[in-house]
């Protein structure tokens, strides 16, 4: 298993802004995923991000709007660029274990746009 | 592309058992796994199906079936606590998609 943090765990921000989330893991993992969640829908994959190389994003998802990081094997950073209401969501982080099979993820980030 | 389909809501009392069912299709499957997440908290693992057949981890078992794309999560001697969105996901290579999720209400 993997402990997971984000931060932060909330915010407010207004239209135009960006807001950067951090998430830390407790163990070392190679496979890393950022999801968008809206309240009672279910978990969208916006990209993959594996250290040592850039992230793939998934279709729908550019890295001018959702700029990812992942200098170590513990930590990753999603940036929300230039937001909008529709951006207003929760992000939430995700490593795979065992065998790559198991996600665990990260408490998530309520981000509300105005 | 990959798809997946679960009821979305389902009601059971407790201490019964309650079956949930997940249909995909897919190109490349690697194997289905099931998520529990309550309201206003992040999604955690339950179970994972790559091989046809029922896996059990205490009250909780999953079941797979490759030739018909479908699994079912069941649940045993239904708690309280057990009301929560339930979500099948298939790995597909390194990424993982969830279905629309099930909603489980458990009454007294």
């Amino acid at each position: 298993s993997a402990v997971i943090s984000q931060k932060p765990s909330r915010d407010i921000c207004q239209r135009g802004t960006s807001l950067t989330i951090q998430c830390q893991v407790d163990s070392q993992v190679t496979m890393m995923f950022w999801y968008r969640q809206q309240p009672g829908q279910s978990l969208t994959l916006i990209a993959t991000a594996n250290q040592g190389s850039e992230a793939t994003y998934e279709s729908g998802f550019v890295i001018d709007k959702f700029p990812i990081s992942r200098p170590n094997l513990t930590f990753s950073t999603l940036t929300v660029s230039n937001m909008s209401p529709e951006d207003s969501s929760i992000y939430l982080c995700s490593v795979a274990t065992g065998g790559n099979y198991e996600q665990y993820f990260g408490p998530g980030t309520r981000l509300t746009v105005t | 592309g990959q798809s997946l389909e679960q009821p979305s809501e389902v009601t059971a009392v407790e201490g019964a058992i309650v079956q949930i069912n997940c249909t995909y299709q897919t190109s490349g499957f690697y194997g289905l796994s099931w998520y529990q997440q309550h309201d206003g908290g992040a999604p955690t693992f339950l179970s994972y199906n790559a091989l046809d057949g029922l896996e059990e981890t205490g009250r909780f078992s999953s079941f797979l079936s490759r030739s018909d794309s479908y699994g079912y999560l069941l649940l045993q001697e239904l708690q309280m606590k057990d009301s929560a969105s339930y979500f099948c996901a298939l790995r597909d290579g390194q990424n993982f998609v969830f279905g629309p999720g099930t909603r489980l209400s458990v009454l007294p």
